[in-house]
Order: structure tokens, then C-alpha cells, then sequence
């Protein structure tokens, strides 16, 4: 298994760029998570979902849009980049009835 | 609202040196508790899940432990490789979320 993969590791953007953040889990886990981690701080919780076809706001949801049209994935979309926006995020996925989560290694974003 | 808040932000601590981290947290009801260790560069990765006060989870020189309004991490004789950030999270009773603390910044130094 290789676990919650993330790609890419690293991007720049420009401001008003779009782009989408991949993430897979090979896991089977119905529970899946999108956080940003900015210097300093813990992660804040973006978008969630609790199973292919249902996503709900976390804390920070502004500026991103999600989708889970199948279990493995969970891509997150940032439609108008913003200086804001640069931050490291972190997909992460759970099994139903379970309390561990699994985390990717995080995609490192920077907009200037 | 839920809320966690972890003191101190670092922790500096000599090879063999105990201490305690220390993490807050305000929720409507607790379904539980988790502490995750994260590496620079690294993803977190799960270290114990907590329910119910009183209850204790041991792993290595690490000891989490639960009252109704705070868990403690103890460290006990740590050692360098033990540097890492710690985060806590917490899990509502009928929420899917899991909500983070900042962390607390250890360096063990030789």
C-alpha cells in the first residue's frame, strides 16, 4: 500500500493562477481530510468528506472548492490564487470507526 | 465553538530530561483525543487516540494521559531523536472533523 500520496511536493503560482492539488488513498478509508499549515501553526482544517460524493466546510474553506467522485480520491481546487493562500497542505485519510488518520507528506504551495 | 490550545510552543530539554506537553481543549462533548508527532518536512503520524478521563496510553518514553479538560504528553528520559513537533486534535461527539492544536516544538539536545 502506498498510503495517502500527494502530488505535487512543491509548486509556485502567480497570483489569479488555478490550480488542483491531488491526493489518493489506496487505503479503502471512507474519511478524507484537506488542512493547510502555516509557519509556526497547526493545521486548519479546509474541506472534509465523509465518503465519494460528500464534502462539507471545515474551518478555512474560502478561496477552495473540493470534489469525491470516488473513494481514493480527493482533489482540492484553488480557483484565484491569492498571496494568502501560500501555505503547506495536508490530505489525510480515515477507515470508518477507526481514530488514526493517515497523513500525506504535503504539498508545499507558494503564490507570488 | 471547539477549541485546543498546547503550551509551551517549544521545548528545549537536555538528553535524560523528563517534562510534560501540555494540551487544552474546549468541546461539547469529547468523542476523543489524539496526539500526533510530526517530523520537519513530514506529514503527521499518529502516536495514541484518548476517549475518556482517566485513561492512559503508553508507547516507548512516551505517556498520554486524560482529565476532562486537558491531556498531558509526558516524555520521560527523552533523548534527540524524540525532536519533533507534537500536535493534539480533538473529535466532537457527533463531528467528523478533526480539529488541530499549534503544536508544541521539542528539540532534545545531547
Amino acid at each position: 500500500n502506498a498510503g495517502v500520496t500527494q502530488t505535487p511536493k512543491f509548486r509556485i503560482l502567480k497570483i489569479g493562477q488555478s490550480m488542483t492539488l491531488q491526493c489518493a488513498q489506496d487505503m479503502n478509508h471512507n474519511y478524507m481530510y484537506w488542512y493547510r499549515q502555516d509557519p509556526g501553526m497547526g493545521l486548519k482544517l479546509i474541506y472534509y468528506s465523509v465518503g465519494a460524493g460528500i464534502t462539507d466546510k471545515g474551518e478555512v474553506p474560502n478561496g477552495y472548492n473540493v470534489s469525491r467522485s470516488t473513494t481514493e480520491d480527493f482533489p482540492l481546487r484553488l480557483e484565484l490564487a491569492a498571496p494568502s493562500q501560500t501555505s503547506v497542505y495536508f490530505c489525510a485519510s480515515r477507515k470508518t470507526g477507526d481514530t488514526e488518520a493517515f497523513f500525506g507528506q504535503g504539498t508545499r504551495l507558494t503564490v507570488v | 465553538e471547539d477549541q485546543v490550545t498546547q503550551s509551551p510552543e517549544a521545548l528545549r530539554l537536555q538528553e535524560g530530561e523528563s517534562s510534560s506537553l501540555n494540551c487544552s481543549y474546549t468541546v461539547s462533548g469529547l468523542r476523543g483525543l489524539f496526539w500526533y508527532r510530526q517530523d520537519p518536512g513530514k506529514g503527521p503520524e499518529f502516536l495514541f487516540t484518548l476517549y475518556s478521563a482517566g485513561e492512559e496510553k503508553e508507547k516507548e518514553r512516551l505517556k498520554a494521559t486524560l482529565t476532562k479538560k486537558e491531556s498531558f504528553l509526558h516524555i520521560t528520559a527523552p533523548k534527540p531523536e524524540d525532536s519533533a513537533t507534537y500536535l493534539c486534535a480533538v473529535q466532537a461527539v457527533g463531528s467528523d472533523k478533526l480539529i488541530f492544536g499549534t503544536g508544541t516544538r521539542l528539540q532534545v539536545f545531547p
